[in-house]
């Protein structure tokens, strides 16, 4: 069973580039979340999605960000005419959804963004 | 609101000392619990977990208990090795909200 896959790995963006982060969640998982780790900081929660549905973006920029998650193919991460602040570590995680309890989350190995 | 408050790092020791990271939470009601490792380069992996007040969660060695009187869930080993130089994070969720603590770095040198 595969874990949580991120793609890609490193991405380097120059400033005003857009950036793209995808995230497969685990077989049977319905449930995406999204957070960013700045260098040296705890991770931040940034949004959290099911399929077609974005359940709560309360850690979302305003501007510039934005994410989905279709019902075919991976969630994705959509940072627009990025800069310098935006360089940080982009962990997805996932989780089943079971009625009245809370699932634990897997993390997938991030995609770490460089912007010059 | 929810939140998680670890001790701040770095922590360095030699190999084969005990090893505590003290993690307390604010939650309503009852939370879970989460210890996650990030080694060098890597994303994070589940460590262990409590779901209820007096749960002992544990794996490789490590072991945390949910302790609710004193809102804590700290992190300990009896022996540590050089492999487990990581990143350490608490976590709890409550509801679907996920909150983590801001990771503490561990450095066992041999």
């Amino acid at each position: 069973n595969a874990g949580v896959m991120q793609n890609p790995r490193h991405l380097v963006r120059r400033r005003g580039q857009e950036a793209r982060l995808r995230c497969s969640p685990m077989k049977g998982h319905s449930h995406v979340y999204w957070y960013r780790q700045l260098p040296e900081e705890g991770l931040k929660f940034m949004v959290y999605l099911q399929k077609e549905n974005i359940i709560d973006e309360s850690g979302m920029p305003k501007e510039r960000f934005s994410a989905e998650f279709p019902k075919e193919g991976p969630s994705i991460l959509r940072i627009q005419q990025v800069v310098r602040g935006d360089s940080a570590a982009y962990f997805c995680a996932s989780s089943p959804y079971v009625a009245g309890r809370q699932e634990t989350q897997y993390f997938g190995p991030g995609t770490r963004l460089l912007v010059l | 609101g929810n939140s998680v408050t670890q001790m701040e790092g770095p922590v360095t020791l030699s190999e084969e000392a005990f090893l505590t990271i003290n993690c307390t939470y604010t939650a309503t009601g009852y939370p879970s619990l989460f210890w996650y490792v990030q080694y060098p380069g890597e994303g994070l992996q589940l460590l262990l977990k409590a779901t209820k007040a007096d749960d002992k969660g544990s794996n490789k060695g490590f072991e945390a208990t949910y302790r609710k009187e004193t809102t804590s869930f700290h992190l300990e080993k009896g022996s540590v090795q050089v492999s487990d130089s990581a990143v350490y994070f608490c976590a709890l969720r409550r509801e679907g909200d996920m909150r983590f603590g801001a990771g503490t770095r561990l450095t066992v040198k041999p």
